[in-house]
């Protein structure tokens, strides 16, 4: 099976600007979640879909939201970027009868000028 | 609130030696871990994992043991090898709700030196 795929790897914005991250899960798996991490916070969860509904939110502000479609293909949008975004993204697929393994895609690296 | 906490940034091992490195959590409602494996500019990798019904799990050269009266984790290899070198994260999650969020340590760095 492919990995989970994220796209575009690296994306330069200046402040004010919003950007839009996508994640393609592993074939078959419903759940996909978002992670921040950046030198100071680690690995932080933003948010989790399965089956185009938001399950879980992270403490996040609301410039940070995302949608999953119905091929379980997900997005996520930050808009009117921060400094203080500039961080790595991690998009994680998990399938619906594993206890808790989620695997990870390569992530975006997200500047932020 | 930290929940999960990786008290050692950095572990020196040489290879063919042991190397441990652990985690300790705070929230007594966790019931599922997992160790990641992560090089730089890449997402994590999945490593192993322990249900809290369990004190150990072993998978190759990894094992990792859980003191849940403790609330402490780690995680074994033997024997280390220069291709360990990578940062490993910690993750808690509590399972059986409609989500599973992992909540991670902030990684232990681990060299492995020829």
């Amino acid at each position: 099976k492919a990995g989970v795929t994220q796209t575009p790897r690296y994306l330069i914005k200046t402040r004010g600007q919003q950007v839009t991250l996508s994640c393609s899960p592993i074939s078959g798996h419903r759940s996909v979640s978002w992670y921040q991490q950046t030198p100071g916070q680690g690995l932080q969860f933003l948010f989790e879909y399965f089956s185009e509904t938001q399950r879980n939110k992270g403490n996040f502000p609301g410039r940070f939201s995302g949608r999953q479609f119905s091929n379980s293909r997900s997005e996520m949008n930050v808009s009117t970027l921060e400094l203080g975004d500039s961080a790595l993204y991690l998009c994680a697929s998990r399938s619906s009868v594993s206890r808790g393994e989620q695997f990870f895609g390569p992530g975006t690296r997200l500047t932020v000028l | 609130d930290q929940q999960v906490k990786q008290n050692s940034p950095s572990l020196s091992v040489q290879e063919g030696r042991i190397s441990i490195l652990n985690c300790d959590y705070t929230n007594s409602m966790f019931d599922y871990f997992l160790w990641y494996k992560k090089y730089p500019a890449e997402g994590p990798t999945f490593l192993i994992s322990i249900s809290s019904i369990k004190d150990k799990n072993e998978d190759g050269r990894f094992t990792v043991f859980l003191n849940k009266s403790a609330k402490h984790l780690s995680l074994h290899i033997v024997p280390s090898q220069p291709g360990d070198s990578a940062v490993y994260f910690c993750a808690a999650s509590r399972t059986g709700g409609a989500t599973n969020k992992l909540i991670f340590g902030t990684g232990t760095l681990l060299a492995v030196q020829p």
